[in-house]
């Protein structure tokens, strides 16, 4: 079994701040861990993605995770929050079988001007 | 790469019609599809998966018999919302994997659905 927890519901931040997504994870085995976006009323957008290569992932538009396995954790970080930033994330585990997907309950991210 | 279109982005239908929605995989064959639905401010529940050629596996607690599910193609699968209510109204996006993505699904862009 698989399970995703996102720890804050919403994080809100000031333009030119670290961003700062927290992410815990369970797993019976060796997960892939993603980090999708979602601006309103649109699809998903992949940031980045973990397959048990480099511990520190690089994403696109700045974003990076870092997956810790004696944590069971995959926060996802940024130097500086754009606004355009501000979009709603989620954070993902992957398993086998069928139920390839398991969806953590987001985190809406707020960037104040 | 790796693009998944949805038709249409947004529909609107008179409780107790069908509605049926697209989703294609554009640039290459997908071998599994899946169908996601999404409340407002809630995170995505999986419906269900299609394989190509067979009957979709549906989750606990979806109809299939109200959802119907059809991947006659590698880079078309389709949801109908049969007899539709205004508590089917919701964001229903599907997502598409590969031979060679196996872990890894390409979303679509969605659509809305709203009953009237």
């Amino acid at each position: 079994a698989q399970s995703v927890t996102q720890l804050d519901s919403h994080v809100s931040v000031s333009e030119g701040t670290p961003v700062l997504l927290r992410c815990n994870y369970s797993s019976s085995y060796s997960p892939s861990l993603f980090w999708y976006v979602q601006h309103p009323n649109k699809g998903l957008q992949l940031l980045l993605k973990y397959t048990s290569a480099a511990t520190l992932v690089k994403g696109i538009n700045g974003f990076e995770a870092e997956f810790k396995k004696s944590e069971t954790s995959f926060h996802l970080t940024k130097p500086s929050a754009h606004m355009s930033d501000a979009a709603e994330y989620f954070c993902v585990v992957s398993g086998t079988g069928r139920r390839a997907l398991t969806f953590g309950s987001g985190t809406r991210l707020q960037v104040q001007p | 790469g790796a693009v998944v279109s949805q038709h249409p982005s947004w529909v609107i239908c008179k409780s107790g019609t069908s509605v049926k929605i697209e989703c294609r995989s554009l640039d290459f064959q997908a071998t599994t599809m899946f169908w996601y639905r999404q409340f407002p401010k809630q995170s995505l529940m999986l419906m269900a998966t299609s394989n190509e050629g067979s009957k979709a596996t549906y989750e606990q607690g979806v109809e299939k018999d109200k959802f119907l599910i059809n991947h006659a193609s590698l880079t078309l699968s389709t949801l109908t919302v049969t007899s539709a209510h205004p508590e089917d109204s919701s964001f229903y996006i599907c997502s598409a994997r590969g031979h060679q993505q196996t872990r890894e699904q390409f979303f679509g862009p969605g659509t809305r659905l709203t009953v009237l």
